[in-house]
């Protein structure tokens, strides 16, 4: 059982490039979520998903779009990256808030 | 809005010590719950523990346990008989019914000593 499986794991952007962060589940749950968490700083929710097809925006949505068309993936959209989303970036999923499985996270550098 | 403060951004503990790890949190819900997230150095995130507020006693599994003062809006997380493993960052979080997100403090590393 993989759980939640984030690519990649790194990355190195230039300003103005696009990217999709990859993020699946194999544990069926409904719930996804991407979080961004800068240096010493908690996690920020970025967006969110309760089933495919819908999504919506979080705390820090500005930059980035998502897409839900299946229950297993969850893409999150880069289009012109900025140095302010250098950041680690964390996909999630859960039945419900009680908890949520998180994956390793994709450490991206916007040079 | 509600935040979630923590006041140690590191700690320090020896090998089958007793530490005990601080968050308060601001909130005007009556009901919500708290977390505890543990961070290692992969970075993958898990559950630690949960507390609902509506419950007086607090929780505990094996030798994490929680000091939930609703009144003073605390809730501190005791690792008892600390081993090396524990050694990583940790979130208190909270999730409150009239939000649909977590919100997380900034964290604490917790470093333990052998």
């Amino acid at each position: 059982n993989a759980g939640v499986t984030q690519t990649p794991k790194f990355r190195i952007l230039k300003i103005g490039q696009s990217m999709t962060l990859q993020c699946t589940q194999d544990m069926n749950h409904n719930y996804m979520y991407w979080y961004r968490q800068d240096p010493g700083m908690g996690l920020k929710l970025i967006y969110y998903s309760v089933g495919a097809g819908i999504t919506d925006k979080g705390e820090v949505p500005n930059g980035y779009n998502v897409s839900r068309s299946t229950t297993e993936d969850f893409p999150l959209r880069l289009e012109l990256a900025a140095p302010s989303q250098t950041s680690v970036y964390f996909c999630a999923s859960s039945y419900s808030f009680l908890e949520l499985f998180f994956g390793s996270g994709t450490q991206l550098s916007v040079l | 809005a509600q935040t979630v403060t923590q006041s140690q951004p590191e700690m320090s503990v020896q090998e089958a010590e007793t530490v005990t790890l601080s968050c308060t949190y601001d909130t005007s819900e009556s009901d919500y719950y708290l977390f505890w997230y543990k961070q290692p150095p992969s970075r993958q995130m898990i559950l630690v523990i949960r507390q609902e507020a509506y419950k007086q006693q607090n929780a505990t599994e094996n030798r994490f346990s929680v000091n939930f003062q609703k009144a003073a809006k605390s809730f501190s997380l005791k690792i008892s008989d600390s081993q090396l493993g524990d050694a990583a960052m940790y979130f208190c979080a909270f999730w409150g019914g009239s939000q649909g997100n977590l919100i997380f403090g900034k964290g604490t590393k917790l470093s333990v000593k052998p």
